[in-house]
């Protein structure tokens, strides 16, 4: 198994440009998770996808970010444009959902995004 | 009200010395509860889940009480590989929903 994989691990970007994080969710999870986190706010999640729809995105900052997941084994995270404030680790997640269960977590490494 | 609140810490304790985490949650519609660990600069893993009978794995005890809305973790036994950062989790939404996690608790064990 080779866990959720994210890519970039690191992003050093100039304030204004776009940056697309990505991730790959364990396979025959069928829900996924993205998640910021820093020191003072600790981890929030921005957006979830349930069988690759979205269910909440009440999470995600503005309208400056967006996630897609066009297919069960991709999902993206877009800033555009960006900014400082946007400096932070970005986690992707993943779980099995089914029946009345609720099972925990998988996390990928995370993508440490630094913005100047 | 946060939802999931925890004393940040940090915690500094001796090897060997028994260490207690609380954890509250304010949504009493939760019904599963985990603790997490984070080591500095990785992703946060499943510690254990929490059980309302309670339960142990080894030298760590989780605890529930859903009607005080309170969760505990004690360690037993402490070594220095247990010092990280320990997250308390609570879902929301039922068995479709998302996790919720509390800023953490640090935790540095020393010789």
């Amino acid at each position: 198994d080779a866990g959720v994989i994210q890519s970039p691990r690191h992003e050093v970007t100039e304030m204004g440009q776009e940056v697309t994080l990505r991730c790959k969710p364990i396979s025959g999870h069928n829900s996924l998770f993205w998640y910021r986190q820093t020191m003072m706010r600790g981890l929030e999640l921005l957006i979830y996808f349930n069988n690759n729809v979205p269910i909440d995105d009440s999470g995600m900052p503005e309208d400056r970010f967006s996630a897609k997941m066009p297919n069960a084994s991709f999902s993206t995270l877009k800033i555009q444009p960006s900014e400082p404030r946007d400096s932070a680790v970005y986690f992707c997640a993943s779980r099995r959902v089914g029946g009345q269960a609720f099972y925990g977590y998988t996390f990928g490494s995370g993508t440490r995004l630094t913005v100047v | 009200r946060k939802e999931v609140e925890q004393d940040p810490g940090p915690f500094n304790v001796p090897e060997g010395a028994t260490v207690a985490f609380n954890c509250t949650y304010s949504n009493s519609a939760s019904q599963s509860f985990f603790w997490y660990r984070q080591d500095c600069r990785k992703e946060p893993k499943l510690l254990m889940s929490v059980y309302s009978s309670g339960n142990e794995d080894g030298r760590f005890t989780a605890q529930l009480n859903r009607a005080s809305q309170y969760i505990s973790l004690l360690i037993r036994d402490s070594k220095l590989s247990d010092s990280a950062t320990y997250l308390c989790v609570v879902n929301h939404g039922g068995s479709q929903g998302n996790l919720i996690f509390g800023k953490g608790t640090k935790l540095s064990v020393k010789p």
